[in-house]
């Protein structure tokens, strides 16, 4: 499948502050998701971009597809400790298979 | 709840033995997907099904592994001589495959096997 890179793996955070997670791919993607997983929980849905350029928000979180649609990133101001979790962004490919990036955890200092 | 579910939660068994697990998607959904979890990493894709037929196996899933979706309604995960590397989560997902494309998969809680 379609390797997708994250970087940060770790990404701790001082609550209040903003901070920005990447996801990156040496392919052009079609088509890209990204996932929350909170602690013992599961991946739950919460964004899919498909065009080029594509930005959407969500509340206080910015999702983007680069350009070139081999990159996309997360951006999330005054992190708050609801935003404690990994996130995950998963290439879809034309066969419908998703396939996941290893995450960035997020933890948040009070 | 009308969200995926599965079953059992939690699973320990030895090695060698043979353990099965079920999953039960959201109704209307017409694709089920098992993924593997490891401590530290995303899920892995292990197979699919659209409706009954299952359409693909990820090369990661050995002769050890079968998986069903008989009447493409519950599915069913066996692995048989059970290894302590198949110890991971499994996680169930199912999505509705509709005109405009994929939409998004909706995951259950996952099984997680302890093989001891």
């Amino acid at each position: 499948g379609q390797q997708v890179m994250q970087i940060p793996q770790y990404q701790h955070v001082q609550e209040g502050e903003d901070f920005t997670t990447y996801c990156n791919s040496s392919t052009t993607l079609s088509n890209i998701q990204w996932y929350k997983q909170r602690p013992g929980g599961h991946p739950v849905f919460l964004i899919q971009l498909v065009k080029s350029g594509e930005v959407k928000k969500q509340k206080r979180l910015t999702f983007q597809f680069g350009e070139a649609k081999k990159n996309s990133s997360l951006h999330i101001t005054a992190t708050q400790t609801t935003d404690v979790g990994t996130y995950f962004c998963a290439a879809l490919s034309n066969d419908y298979k998703l396939s996941f990036g290893a995450g960035t955890t997020v933890t948040v200092r009070a | 709840d009308t969200g995926v579910s599965q079953d059992p939660r939690h699973k320990i068994t030895k090695r060698g033995q043979n353990v099965t697990f079920r999953c039960d998607p959201i109704s209307e959904h017409n694709r089920l997907y098992w993924y593997r979890q490891t401590l530290g990493q995303g899920p892995e894709f292990l197979t699919y099904f659209q409706n009954e037929a299952q359409l693909e196996k990820s090369r990661l899933l050995s002769n050890r592994f079968s998986a069903e979706r008989p009447k493409g309604s519950f599915s069913t995960l066996e692995i048989q001589r059970t290894e302590q590397g198949d110890s991971a989560m499994y996680l169930c997902a199912s999505s509705l495959e509709t005109l405009a494309g994929e939409g998004e998969q909706f995951f259950g809680p996952g099984t997680r096997l302890t093989v001891l």
